[in-house]
């Protein structure tokens, strides 16, 4: 059974840009929830998708917005980079995001803003 | 101050040591513990899975709960270079919370031979 896999793996922008990252769960879950790592905040949460809605939300500015599509497969978008968004964007997927199941990781996006 | 603290290191011990990694919450509302593991350049790894207070065993990993004191405890014995990794708390509330985790710092955990 292929894993949670994300796209693209490494980036780099320039301040004031927009990125797309991809996050493609494991076959059969519904749920994707999107973590923000960075070494001074650590893993955070940005926000949950299940259903193409989105179901639980943390506490980023409106500059990060994401989506999910009927395959489940999900996107977020970070629009007006600032430097302080660089880190590793981690993608997690369950089956439908209730407590008890586990939440598979993907490797993650490493996003580095100049 | 964060809803979830934990001490991140670096910790270094010998091959074989018993580990103890700590997290403490400040949220009464959490009921479900985790301890993921994260090797360098991977994403995290759910190790443990405990609800409300106790203990939870699984191999040479141990997970101890205590609600009346906000604090949650990783116990690794006879360690070994494998386990070399940064470990993370997390918890949640219940119902369709499940899907929004709130971890800890993580914890550097070498393990020398």
């Amino acid at each position: 059974k292929a894993g949670v896999t994300q796209t693209p793996r490494y980036l780099i922008k320039t301040r004031g840009q927009q990125v797309t990252l991809s996050c493609s769960p494991i076959s059969g879950h519904r749920s994707v929830s999107w973590y923000q790592q960075t070494p001074g905040q650590g893993l955070q949460f940005l926000f949950e998708y299940f259903s193409e809605t989105q179901r639980n939300k943390g506490n980023f500015p409106g500059r990060f917005s994401g989506r999910q599509f009927s395959n489940s497969r999900s996107e977020m978008n970070v629009s007006t980079l600032e430097l302080g968004d660089s880190a590793l964007y981690l993608c997690a997927s369950s089956r439908t995001g209730k407590v008890g199941e586990t939440q598979y990781f993907g490797p993650g996006t490493r996003l580095l803003v100049l | 101050q964060k809803e979830v603290e934990q001490d991140p290191g670096p910790l270094s011990v010998p091959e074989g040591a018993i580990v103890s990694l700590n997290c403490t919450y400040s949220n009464s509302a959490f009921q479900y513990f985790m301890w993921y593991r994260q090797y360098s350049r991977k994403g995290p790894e759910l190790l443990m899975y405990t609800y409300s207070s106790g203990n939870k065993e699984d191999g040479r990993f141990t997970a101890q709960v205590d609600k009346s004191s906000k604090y949650i405890s990783l116990f690794i014995r006879d360690s070994q270079p494998s386990d070399s990794a940064t470990y993370l708390c997390a918890m949640t509330w219940g119902g369709n919370q499940g899907g929004k985790l709130i971890f800890g710092q993580g914890t550097e955990l070498s393990v020398k031979p």
